[in-house]
């Protein structure tokens, strides 16, 4: 059972214009959400994230959107750069649970 | 101040062997918590650990152990191991745990089952 969703496992972007990266989740128990980052042969790194009592929450390039009622978040690049190119992961948390469920994670790769 | 790291970065077993993966944790961070990552499935969470205890476990069957040592220290144990064990396994360290929600990963180490 998949609690957070990625459906694109790959985004292509032109450098310069905006990157949208998608999330969906089933558990209306999740009250904080985050965004990491991973390039190859590297850990993931935490890039930014929002708590649900927000709708947005925004970090230079970066923001994330939070629509609870749809279960859905996404996050935006503008402008997008060649070093945004890596895997984006969304992952969400029920403080109660004490457990970090991720996505499978969205390719995206910046073109010059 | 040194990142996370995780040994062995690469390894190779055969099905039915078993293998231990080390972490070493940021310095005073005293969570250490571990996943799986596939092609298609993400990030799956393993357990956690927080000052020696077992805080948490995934969906993961019983030949998958871990343990953490008195320096915060972590080791994971695949005991018979199956293909479809080849993975990269994170170990991510945190200073008050994974309900904080921002976690500091190592490399992984990149486990191959033949």
């Amino acid at each position: 059972d998949q609690q957070v969703k990625q459906n694109s496992p790959s985004l292509s972007v032109q450098e310069g214009r905006i990157s949208i990266l998608n999330c969906d989740y089933t558990n209306s128990m999740f009250d904080y959400f985050l965004w990491y980052k991973k390039y190859p042969a590297e850990g993931p790194t935490f890039l930014i994230s929002i708590s649900s009592i927000k709708d947005k929450n925004e970090d230079g390039r970066f923001t994330v959107f939070l629509n609870k009622s749809a279960k859905h978040l996404s996050l935006h690049i503008v402008p997008s750069q060649p070093g945004d190119s890596a895997v984006y992961f969304c992952a969400a948390l029920s403080a109660g649970a004490q457990k970090l469920v991720f996505g499978q994670g969205t390719r995206l790769t910046i073109n010059p | 101040k040194a990142g996370v790291t995780q040994t062995p970065r690469y390894l190779i077993k055969t099905r039915g062997q078993q293998v231990t993966l080390s972490c070493s944790p940021i310095s005073g961070h005293r969570s250490v918590s571990w996943y799986q990552q596939t092609p298609g499935q993400g990030l799956q969470f393993l357990f956690e650990y927080f000052s020696e205890t077992q805080r948490n476990k995934g969906n993961f069957p019983g030949r998958f152990s871990g343990r953490q040592f008195s320096n915060s220290r972590s080791e994971m144990n695949v005991s018979t191991l199956e293909l479809g064990d080849s993975a990269l396994y994170l170990c991510a360290s945190s200073l008050g745990g994974v309900n904080t929600g921002e976690l500091f990963f190592g490399e992984g180490s990149r486990l191959t089952v033949l």
